[in-house]
C-alpha cells in the first residue's frame, strides 16, 4: 500500500527558503500514470495546489507561486521535494505531499489526488 | 482560471438523513474532471469521487457524485456518524487545479 510521508522544518524565518521532502513507501515514484506534488492548507482555510511533477521532471506549477517554487524528484531515494523561496507569514500552512493519478494528459496531467501524506505544519515566523 | 463555489457553507443534519452538496464552476469543467474529497479534523483529505461520478477505491456506495458542465453534486444517502466532516470539490480539467471553499457537515 503506497504511503507518503512529509519531512522538514516546522519553523522557517521570513525571507528564507522552505524545504520539504516527501518519502514514498510501498511503491515507486516511477510507477505509471503518476505525478507527485504538493498542496497546502493555511490554518482554518481551504486547499491550494502548489505544483506536481513526474519522476522524469515534467513539472506543472500553480502560476501564482511559480516564481518562488521548485519541485524535484529523486528516483534513487524514492523521494520528491519542494523548495519555496522568500517565504512570508502568508505561507504558513499545513503542507501535504500528494500523488496525482492521471487519466490523460492534455496540457496538464488530468487526474485526482488519490494519495496524500498526513501533512506537516510549517510556520513562517522570526 | 476556474473558480468553484460550494453551497451551503455549513449543513446541520442528523445521522440517517440524506444530504446533497453542491459545487458550481465559473466555467465548464472539461470532460467532467471533477473530484470530491472528505476531510476530518487533523487529517489529510481523502478522495471520494473522481470523474464526477466514479467512487474511489474503498468508498462506500452511500456516496455518489453527479453532474457535468458547471453544476456538480455529491450525495450521501444515509449519513453515518463518521461522515460528519468538511467536503471539498476540485476540478482537474484545466490549470490551475482548483478547490472549492468547502462545505462543513455537522451533527444536529
Amino acid at each position: 500500500q503506497l504511503q507518503l510521508q512529509e519531512s522538514g522544518p516546522g519553523l522557517v524565518k521570513p525571507s528564507d527558503t522552505l524545504s520539504l521532502t516527501c518519502t514514498v513507501s510501498g511503491g515507486s515514484i516511477t510507477s505509471g500514470r503518476s505525478f507527485w506534488g504538493w498542496i497546502r492548507q493555511p490554518p482554518g482555510k481551504g486547499l491550494e495546489w502548489i505544483g506536481s511533477s513526474s519522476y522524469r521532471g515534467n513539472i506543472y506549477y500553480n502560476a501564482t507561486l511559480k516564481s518562488r517554487i521548485t519541485i524535484s524528484a529523486d528516483t534513487s531515494e524514492n523521494q520528491f521535494s519542494l523548495k519555496m523561496s522568500s517565504v512570508t507569514a502568508a505561507d504558513t500552512a499545513v503542507y501535504y505531499c500528494t500523488r496525482l493519478r492521471y487519466e490523460d494528459v492534455w496540457g496538464i496531467p488530468r487526474g485526482a489526488f488519490d494519495i496524500w501524506g498526513q501533512g506537516t505544519m510549517v510556520t513562517v515566523s522570526s | 482560471e476556474i473558480v468553484l463555489t460550494q453551497s451551503p457553507g455549513t449543513l446541520s443534519l442528523s445521522p440517517g438523513e440524506r444530504v446533497t452538496l453542491s459545487c458550481r464552476a465559473s466555467q465548464s469543467v472539461d470532460s467532467s474532471y471533477l473530484a470530491w474529497y472528505q476531510q476530518k479534523p487533523g487529517q489529510a483529505p481523502r478522495l471520494l469521487i473522481y470523474g464526477a461520478s466514479s467512487r474511489a477505491t474503498g468508498i462506500p456506495d452511500r456516496f455518489s457524485g453527479s453532474g457535468s458542465g458547471t453544476d456538480f453534486t455529491l450525495t450521501i444517502t444515509r449519513l453515518e456518524p463518521e461522515d460528519f466532516a468538511v467536503y471539498y470539490c476540485q476540478q482537474y480539467g484545466s490549470s490551475p487545479y482548483a478547490f472549492g471553499q468547502g462545505t462543513k457537515l455537522e451533527i444536529k
